[in-house]
């Protein structure tokens, strides 16, 4: 399995409203990243995390609240977002946090849409 | 600091076109250097990677050089498809936490 996987592929959601994000992984990397990208702009780091602790919070608001269950699950609460939220998430996993000259893969993102 | 800069987008070409898209950096040390592809819809797929100082990276008929010298890591092929219609992305590692990612330039393909 060479894959990351991200669930929902879509999803829209009120200010009021609280949902999660989930990303997998079996390839038994042991850094997970969460990214964000908002359209015809590059990804922006939010989270890292490396052997299931949290190493890199990128000042992201609380309103975003990363979780990293166990070495193959990240999870994305959201709370109280704002329409500039709306954006493509992207989970990503890499071999280790410290080496990653074999790049990352990347899911295919949530497109996450606040209104 | 790190930091990638591409090419301004977009570009368009015709089926079976020759493409080069520039990327240059700045970083501390000896950086690895990364193409990503994003197609419509989708996340961003890693198309090729060099570790070290003049290595070539090719994949799909897509080619890069590391140049030292230059600082430059240009993207380039010979004869490109409608398939190769994306959005590119220049990356670089510094073999920390993250990626530096350039801003993207978005080509069309068109028959």
């Amino acid at each position: 399995d060479t894959e990351v996987t991200q669930t929902p592929k879509h999803l829209v959601m009120g200010m009021t409203n609280k949902k999660s994000l989930k990303c997998e992984q079996h390839m038994g990397h042991r850094a997970m990243y969460w990214y964000k990208q908002k359209a015809k702009k590059p990804p922006e780091l939010m989270f890292v995390y490396s052997y299931e602790k949290l190493s890199i919070n990128e000042s992201v608001p609380s309103r975003f609240s990363p979780e990293c269950p166990n070495s193959s699950l990240l999870n994305l609460h959201l709370h109280a977002l704002q329409p500039e939220d709306s954006a493509l998430y992207l989970c990503a996993s890499s071999q280790e946090a410290g080496t990653i000259d074999y790049g990352y893969t990347f899911g295919s993102g949530t497109r996450l849409t606040v209104v | 600091g790190n930091s990638v800069t591409q090419m301004e987008g977009p570009v368009t070409l015709s089926e079976e076109a020759f493409l080069t898209i520039n990327c240059t950096y700045t970083a501390t040390g000896y950086p690895s250097l990364f193409w990503y592809v994003q197609y419509p819809g989708e996340g961003l797929q890693l198309l090729l990677k060099a570790t070290k100082a003049d290595d070539k990276g090719s994949n799909k008929g897509f080619e890069a050089t590391y140049r030292k010298e230059t600082t430059s890591f240009h993207l380039e092929k010979g004869s490109v498809q409608v398939s190769d219609s994306a959005v590119y992305f220049c990356a670089l590692s510094d073999r920390g936490n993250q990626f530096y990612f350039g801003t993207g330039t978005s080509l069309t393909v068109i028959p």
